[in-house]
């Protein structure tokens, strides 16, 4: 049982790049989640879902995309990448709220990322 | 105004001391709460989640004032392997968003 595990742990990308985060959980959670975390700062929700097919936006979404076509991934697409998207990227997975005391999440080692 | 605050600290405590964290949260409607333990450069973890009637788990207490809309966590005999960042963690009760406070920085020192 591995959890949550994300790729790639580290990437440096230029200015107008586009990348693929991979978010896999094996633990057939519904719920989904993808962070940034500044430094300094608490985690911002950038997307999250609630089950295969279904996506919705948090705090800040602006400049990225996801999808949800499987329980198990959930990739974060980051188009055209800009110096305020370096920021440490976390993905959490939980049952959600139909389960009891099902809401703790279960995070991912996380990818850090530098846009230059 | 924030969902979630919290002192920064840093909090630097001498072994085998009690110390204790609060943190306010803005809405009324919020259902469910919790405190995450982040090591440096790692991912949150579950430390315990906080009931309406305050719970304990070993060393660790969690109380939650509705009223005062603010929750505390309290670490008594405080070990060096306490020394993390703790994130206080607010579920409102509509919609499924988490939000985070910007967390509190521990060090215990020998």
């Amino acid at each position: 049982n591995a959890g949550v595990t994300q790729t790639p742990k580290f990437r440096i990308l230029k200015i107008g790049q586009s990348m693929t985060l991979q978010c896999t959980q094996d633990m057939n959670h519904n719920y989904m989640y993808w962070y940034r975390q500044d430094p300094g700062m608490g985690l911002k929700l950038i997307y999250y879902s609630v089950g295969a097919g279904i996506t919705d936006k948090g705090e800040v979404p602006n400049g990225y995309n996801v999808s949800r076509s499987t329980t198990e991934d959930f990739p974060l697409r980051l188009e055209l990448a800009a110096p305020s998207q370096t920021s440490v990227y976390f993905c959490a997975s939980s049952y959600g709220a139909t389960r009891g005391s099902s809401y703790e999440q279960y995070f991912g080692p996380g990818t850090r990322l530098t846009v230059t | 105004r924030k969902e979630v605050e919290q002192d920064p600290g840093p909090f630097n405590v001498p072994e085998g001391a009690t110390v204790a964290f609060n943190c306010t949260y803005s809405n009324s409607a919020s259902q469910s709460f919790f405190w995450y333990r982040q090591d440096c450069r790692k991912e949150p973890k579950l430390l315990m989640s906080v009931y309406s009637s305050g719970n304990e788990d070993g060393r660790f207490t969690a109380q939650l004032n509705r009223a005062s809309q603010y929750i505390s966590l309290l670490i008594r005999d405080s070990k060096l392997s306490d020394s993390a960042t703790y994130l206080c963690v607010v579920l409102p009760n509509t919609g499924n968003q988490f939000y985070f406070g910007t967390g509190t920085s521990l060090t215990v020192i020998p």
